[in-house]
């Protein structure tokens, strides 16, 4: 009911290998973000997107592509997964700042 | 150096017990907001605060934005069970356009 769907919630994945995660909303809006939360580190931008095909990177967007081929849905790529990508990763939905975010449940990621 | 420091890190109290949250920087930011994230889950937005001095209550809980526009308080007034989480603060400062998000504070209330 929130608008905003991840998928999958729990992923394990072999070093090297490419990983996909998504991001979809229902809202309409233009802003959409990706984090990861790590014990230690909080939660750290990694990349995010002002519209369809707009995207740019954020603190952490080393190792990380993304893509916004429709306004409904943002993908999070791992070219080669590596065990510091391990970890809990957020996408959120944004009409202006000012209004907030809206995080989706979360992805658990485990690179093995 | 986190922009936005909270302080305590790690807080456990009784219920019914009330305490206090705190979020401060050296910035000065247009505005904050506070959010709660239960296990499992991600964070959900709570209040946004905008003018200097401003103070919000939602239920049980008061939040305060500093007259400077730096710092920010969550007040909890006999705490619940359910107001177990972990609290962040988070906001653009005026110097720049990133979002940051504060360091948490993980609250668990003891039944």
């Amino acid at each position: 009911d929130a608008g905003i769907t991840q998928s999958p919630r729990h992923k394990v994945t072999e070093t090297g290998t490419p990983v996909t995660l998504r991001c979809h909303q229902t809202e309409n809006h233009r802003y959409m973000y990706w984090y990861r939360q790590d014990p230690g580190h909080g939660l750290r931008l990694i990349h995010y997107s002002y519209g369809v095909k707009d995207t740019d990177k954020g603190e952490v967007s080393d190792g990380y592509s993304v893509s916004r081929s429709k306004t409904e849905d943002f993908l999070l790529t791992l070219e080669s997964a590596t065990s510091s990508q391990t970890s809990v990763y957020f996408c959120a939905i944004s009409g202006g700042v000012i209004y907030g975010y809206t995080f989706g449940s979360g992805t658990r990621l485990t690179v093995v | 150096t986190q922009l936005l420091e909270q302080s305590p890190q790690f807080l456990s109290i009784q219920e019914g017990e009330n305490l206090t949250v705190y979020c401060n920087s050296s910035s000065v930011f247009s505005s904050l907001q506070w959010y709660r994230q239960e296990p499992g889950e991600g964070p959900v937005l709570l209040v946004t605060v905008v003018t200097g001095g401003e103070v919000k209550k939602l239920k049980r809980l008061t939040f305060q934005f500093g007259d400077a526009r730096k710092d920010s308080s969550l007040h909890i007034t006999a705490a619940q069970t359910g107001d177990t989480g972990l609290y962040l603060c988070a906001g653009t400062p005026n110097t720049g356009n990133q979002f940051y998000f504060g360091t948490g504070t993980s609250l668990t209330v003891i039944p």
